[in-house]
């Protein structure tokens, strides 16, 4: 399996932006980067995902490296409520295993 | 109501005793996951499945079986609990392979 490395925890401020790094430098391919994060006493939730584009959505951005072996999260404005376990993923779409690693805990301050 | 459940949320039960988590989705995804998440420890899969009638083990799957003969169903039966399997269980579903995965609020298992 292709693994990742990140940051075991980051410290961010309110309303400022957090650049959670990942590095994959095995990556495959076939390999889909997946971000989710876990907020305290609940369950993983589904952050955002992508190939090989930058992608965009409501709560996040992922740029991409464009050699694909690092990427970067980027939560706009961190809330409290950001304050969570983020973990970086690879998804082999020939194999469809979802594996969790150790992640980065983000805290985030008032 | 459209998701991913999980029943039940909490369950307490005695060393040797047989145990079955429910999961259940109404999205009819294909693949299905189950984890198990110790206290202060990460998420460690214990069995995937890409289909019905299609299973395949994960890191740590010692002591569970699952099966899956309807799409939107995949039991977690622990043969004979054992207290190293306390642990909070989460399932997950997703569409494709490679698309976003969802979480069930997960079960809270306590073997005494």
């Amino acid at each position: 399996d292709a693994k990742t490395t990140q940051p075991n925890s980051m410290e961010s401020n309110e309303e400022e932006p957090v650049h959670l790094p990942c590095n994959h430098s095995t990556i495959s391919g076939t390999d889909y980067i997946h971000w989710y994060r876990q907020l305290p006493s609940q369950g993983p939730e589904y952050v955002i995902h992508g190939l090989t584009s930058n992608v965009n959505n409501r709560m996040a951005s992922l740029a991409i490296a464009e050699d694909r072996k690092s990427s970067t999260l980027i939560l706009h404005r961190a809330t409290l409520r950001d304050a969570a376990v983020y973990y970086c993923i690879l998804r082999d779409v020939n194999d469809y295993k979802l594996s969790f690693g150790a992640g980065t805990t983000v805290t985030v301050r008032a | 109501d459209a998701g991913i459940t999980q029943s039940p949320r909490y369950k307490i039960t005695e060393t040797g005793r047989q145990v079955t988590l429910m999961c259940h989705q109404t999205w009819s995804h294909s693949y299905m996951f189950w984890y198990r998440q110790d206290l202060g420890h990460g998420l460690r899969l214990i069995y995937y499945s890409a289909a019905a009638d299609i299973t395949d083990k994960g890191e740590v799957p010692d002591g569970y079986v699952v099966s899956r003969s309807k799409t939107e169903n995949f039991p977690l039966t622990l043969e004979s609990a054992t207290r190293s399997q306390t642990s909070v269980y989460f399932c997950a579903s997703s569409e494709q392979g490679w698309t976003e995965a969802f979480f069930g609020q997960g079960t809270r298992l306590t073997v005494v």
